[in-house]
């Protein structure tokens, strides 16, 4: 079946530090892929998204390209702040038999302090 | 308005007890989801529905049920509380289509104790 494994948390950074979470996927056919966001206390929101091979996705300094060959989604961003300090969930929706179902990784927290 | 909202928001109750939560969206969407979060274990679904006569299980739905009211309402039921269901409830709506994400609920908080 689908599947998403992320890195293993937490993670905890200082602000302006360079940000990696790693994110793989097993699908079938051709998922689109997602990272969604939760502050504390809040719902998921999403980040950004890819919906095909070697598409990137890009949302407030963060960024993700979909790499069909390593079956990978990392997220990126050059430069954290403290407000991006939450949860964060790589997903994916896949066609096929799981149609219009989203499939989440475990989720990987992260820390930035100043 | 929130597009997609929950109630309540945090509840408490006890062991055997029946609880409803309940999720309305402003969408307009078909299809309505209910998912599960425990810590380490991300988000796991419950049951989805795709239109208001289509509802389905998904991969943890022992000890809980689901109402389609309508397009726009869809409850979750736990029959007979127990503790292992203490966890963060979240309702979601979604589009047709692989290409859209979903949009969330704030969540509901249930402790059973």
């Amino acid at each position: 079946g689908d599947s998403v494994t992320q890195m293993e948390g937490p993670v905890t950074l200082s602000e302006e530090a360079f940000l990696t979470i790693n994110c793989t996927y097993t699908a079938t056919g051709y998922p689109s892929l997602f990272w969604y966001v939760q502050y504390p206390g809040e719902g998921l929101q999403l980040l950004l998204k890819a919906t095909k091979a070697d598409d990137k996705g890009s949302n407030k300094g963060f960024e993700a390209t979909y790499r069909k060959e390593t079956t990978s989604f990392h997220l990126e961003k050059g430069s954290v702040q403290v407000s991006d300090s939450a949860v964060y969930f790589c997903a994916l929706r896949a066609g096929g038999t799981s149609y219009g179902k989203l499939t989440f990784g475990q989720g990987t927290i992260l820390t930035v302090h100043p | 308005d929130a597009d997609v909202t929950q109630t309540p928001r945090n509840r408490i109750t006890k062991t055997g007890k029946r609880i409803m939560l309940e999720c309305s969206q402003t969408k307009g969407h078909d299809r309505m989801y209910w998912y599960r979060q425990d810590p380490g274990l991300g988000l796991r679904l419950i049951y989805y529905s795709f239109d208001v006569k289509d509802i389905n299980k998904g991969e943890i739905s022992d000890g809980y049920s689901v109402s389609r009211q309508a397009q726009a309402k869809f409850s979750l039921s736990l029959e007979s509380a127990i503790p292992n269901q203490t966890a963060l409830y979240f309702c979601a709506t979604s589009d047709e289509g692989r290409n859209y994400g979903y949009t969330f609920g704030s969540g509901t908080r249930l402790t059973v104790v």
